[in-house]
């Protein structure tokens, strides 16, 4: 089945810096990776996604690259802000309905 | 984005009785949505596929008489968390992907505290 790893566990980052969070997964069979942000006591959500036939995806301050050949993919986020702290998930997961397989998470604090 | 609704947020019950968390999405139809469980500082593991109309597919380890999933209609799921125990208190999530993007949302999730 598919593994999904994610570093750095932890990330600080001072306002206005970027921050980047890595993924690698194993099945190449995998189409749809998302990227979630949660906040303590809140369900995730969903903040960017890309698609294998893509490679790179951006929204505002947000961008998410992939590399099929590789089996990697990561989160950047430019001019980070305090209200970017929180923990970040990756997932893969193929077409259809598949369930996600998460990352670890990484947990984002952005010091003032 | 499409919009999951879970119900309820927090739930404190006894130890032995059940309790029900709803799962709903809004603005979409959904034939399969998922459940979670996740650990205070631990990412999601996946506890069942809810599939409407029909029987629901257990991950390994997880009981599925202690976790009963019912989907009977394409906008709502629930999971029951029978004879409740302390070690079942945690977090519980519920995710659908949204058919026509194919985008896997979530719910709000629910903070079970048995006592």
């Amino acid at each position: 089945g598919e593994n999904v790893e994610q570093h750095p566990s932890t990330l600080s980052v001072q306002e206005g810096d970027s921050a980047v969070i890595k993924c690698t997964y194993s099945d190449s069979a995998s189409n749809y990776f998302p990227w979630y942000k949660q906040e303590l006591g809140k369900g995730p959500q969903l903040i960017i996604d890309i698609r294998s036939n893509v490679g790179e995806k951006k929204d505002q301050r947000i961008a998410v690259t992939l590399n099929k050949t590789a089996k990697h993919f990561s989160l950047h986020i430019t001019e980070t802000q305090p209200e970017d702290s929180a923990v970040y998930f990756c997932a893969a997961s193929g077409s259809g309905n598949t369930p996600l397989v998460f990352g670890k998470g990484t947990r984002l604090s952005v010091i003032a | 984005g499409a919009v999951v609704s879970q119900h309820p947020s927090r739930v404190i019950c006894k130890s032995g009785t059940s309790v029900k968390i709803e799962c709903r999405s809004l603005d979409f139809q959904a034939t399969t949505m998922f459940w979670y469980r996740q650990f205070p500082k631990k990412s999601l593991m996946l506890m069942a596929t809810s599939n409407e109309g029909s029987k629901a597919t257990y991950e390994q380890g997880v009981e599925k008489d202690k976790f009963l999933i019912n989907h009977a209609s394409l906008t709502l799921s629930t999971l029951t968390v029978t004879s409740a125990h302390p070690e079942d208190s945690s977090f519980y999530i519920c995710s659908a992907r949204d058919p026509a993007g194919m985008g896997a949302f979530f719910g709000q999730g629910t903070r079970l505290t048995v006592v």
